[in-house]
């Protein structure tokens, strides 16, 4: 079964400080994409970063980065310098292509508190 | 200007009416989604259309019809609601559905909640 997996329900974070939000995944594919979205309390979902598998170099997005293990089917998000403004639920997601219509498949999500 | 916008916001009626969920993308997008996300905040795909045309249809209660007329416009209509169909449909939308790494951009999302 393609599944995408967060192991952690919640996690909280200091101001400022780094937090890293796990996510592993399984897909018989060699091609596709990873995708983290944000949804913070007004329900929208954002796009925050998105990885090419094809790729090693890992995607950044300014506070945000990722490091993505394709042996290991890793692919967590890293935020350093850590605003109130990032308090979400956060989303793994992967996208196979045409092989699955295009769809992303999501995980359960990590609730991200930042504590001032 | 809203790229994905749906309508209504919220939506809240009786166990076995009928209503519908609109959505519009301005983006000149191809490919557009209904996503289920249920109380425990899992999102799951319903189905897609590419240029009007059903790609995905995921294993959704018949009761639930997509509609595209074009393709800025994709609608969610759905028969018999039932308490178990609360939940907040988002629609998206993306370039191309041939390129899984496009970018699909969700609209704000409609809470129903069928009492």
């Amino acid at each position: 079964a393609q599944t995408v997996t967060q192991s952690q329900p919640e996690m909280s974070v200091q101001e400022a400080e780094t937090v890293t939000l796990s996510c592993t995944y399984d897909t018989s594919e060699s091609d596709y994409y990873l995708f983290w979205y944000k949804q913070p309390p007004s329900r929208q979902m954002i796009l925050v970063i998105r990885q090419e598998a094809y790729k090693q170099q890992n995607a950044t997005e300014n506070r945000f980065s990722v490091n993505f293990q394709k042996a290991a089917k890793s692919f967590s998000l890293k935020i350093s310098d850590s605003q109130l403004g990032d308090a979400a639920m956060y989303f793994c997601a992967y996208n196979l292509g045409e092989t699955s219509g295009s769809r992303l498949t999501f995980g359960e999500g990590t609730q991200l508190t930042v504590n001032p | 200007d809203t790229a994905v916008s749906q309508t209504p916001k919220y939506l809240v009626t009786q166990m076995g009416n009928d209503k519908s969920i609109k959505c519009e993308q301005n983006l000149g997008h191809d490919t557009m989604y209904w996503y289920k996300q249920d109380s425990k905040k899992f999102l799951k795909i319903m189905f897609s259309y590419n240029n009007k045309e059903l790609i995905i249809n995921e294993t959704v209660p018949n009761r639930f019809s997509p509609k595209s007329p074009d393709k800025a416009h994709l609608n969610l209509h759905i028969n018999s609601l039932e308490l178990g169909d609360s939940a907040v449909y988002f629609c998206a939308s993306s370039q191309d559905r041939l390129a899984g790494q496009e970018t699909q951009y969700f609209g704000p999302g409609t809470r129903l909640l069928v009492l």
